[in-house]
Order: C-alpha cells, then structure tokens, then sequence
C-alpha cells in the first residue's frame, strides 16, 4: 500500500513543540516523504521533505528514522495559526505525490 | 504570477450531466494533477500529467477524463456525473523532479 498512516487528530499547547508522526514502512529507496498542511478548506501549502536525512527549514524540521519506515515532523514553537490538518505523503519524482489520511492538530491556548 | 487558477470555484449539476473543471497554471511548471477530497477521506489523486500529451490515472480515475495538450491547462472532465463524485476538486502543478506541489483554491462540486 503506497499510503501513510498518521494519528487522526492531536492537541498541542500553544509555543510548546508539535510532533507529528508518520509511518510509512513501505516505502521504497527512491521515494521522499513531503509534509503539506491545510488550514480549513484551502489548498494545501508545501512545508517540508526529506529523503533519507533529517532537514530544516523556518517552517519546521523533519526527522527521518534510519530504517526510513517512518517519520516526524516538529513545529518548534506551535502558534494558534498553527492549527490545521497536516498531511504526510510520499513522492517518487515521477509524478505521484500520495497523500495519507492527515493529522487534525488543535493548538490550544 | 497568478499561480494555479482553477475555474469554477462552485458548481452543481444533475446526475448524467457533463462538465468541465479547468485549471491553468502561468509558473511554466511540467508537470499537474487533479485531487478529489471528501470528507475524512484526505486527498485522492484521480490523474496526473508529466507534460503536454502526456497523462496517467492515478488512485481514483474512473468517471474523469484528461487531456493536456498545453503546458499551461488541465482541464478535468466528466463525461457522465453521478452522485458519488460531489467533492471538492484540487489542481495542482509542480516542477518535475520535485514533490512541492504548488494548489489552487479548489472547486466544489455537487451533483444531484
């Protein structure tokens, strides 16, 4: 199966750090996990990816296990405009980007 | 830049009618795809199109029809609408090597 797995939903407390959990332990060598993230009924906004690596950027870091079967992403300091759905999915450069079933985050005050 | 345009935000149509999603991208991007998403049911991915006269199905493509005969427009089409295929519709378009798919705001479309 090419989908992700994520937790349905999580609550984080404002300007602690969000960790978001991905698995995807079927994932093959030449596919990258994306992390996207859609607030109400918008379109989804591009956060963060990843390969084998750990990365960051000003929006966020992306911790990838060695084994590569699963992933998470952190938002350091979670902000009231932070609460949204994030989507992990993956991406094998030919095309495909598919995406799991989304974690709903709540940041609350 | 506009960036990913996608016409008409809101739409209904009767069962067995046909219509046309389009969607228009000015970033000169290779390639775009068109998602469905329905509630608890995340973003499905119905075809994809890795440059002009190139397309392929993706998770959900029965009931829709593509064709990308410029790099700029990929328009959706649905030939026969069932009720099943009221959803909110997303284009999409990105540069080929990588995943950061750049999205319109999307369309809502309900068939009766």
């Amino acid at each position: 199966d090419a989908k992700t797995t994520q937790p349905p939903s999580m609550d984080c407390a404002e300007g602690r750090a969000a960790n978001l959990p991905c698995n995807h332990s079927t994932i093959s060598g030449n596919e990258y996990v994306y992390w996207y993230r859609q607030i109400h009924s918008q379109g989804p906004q591009y956060i963060i990816h990843g390969l084998k690596n750990n990365e960051t950027n000003e929006m966020a870091s992306l911790i990838i296990t060695e084994d590569r079967k699963s992933s998470t992403l952190i938002l350091p300091h979670a902000t009231l405009r932070d609460t949204a759905v994030y989507y992990c999915s993956r991406y094998n450069q030919g095309g495909k980007l598919i995406f799991g079933q989304g974690t709903e985050l709540s940041v609350k005050p | 830049n506009a960036g990913v345009t996608q016409t008409p935000k809101f739409q209904v149509l009767k069962t067995g009618q046909s219509m046309t999603l389009q969607c228009a991208q000015d970033m000169n991007h290779e390639y775009m795809s068109w998602y469905r998403q329905d509630p608890g049911m995340g973003l499905r991915l119905i075809h994809y199109s890795v440059g002009a006269g190139i397309t392929d199905q993706g998770e959900v493509p029965n009931g829709y029809n593509v064709s990308r005969s410029t790099t700029e427009d990929f328009p959706l089409r649905l030939l026969s609408a069932a009720p099943s295929q009221t959803s909110v519709y997303f284009c999409a378009s990105n540069r080929g090597r990588t995943g950061e798919l750049f999205f319109g705001e999307g369309s809502r479309l309900t068939v009766l």
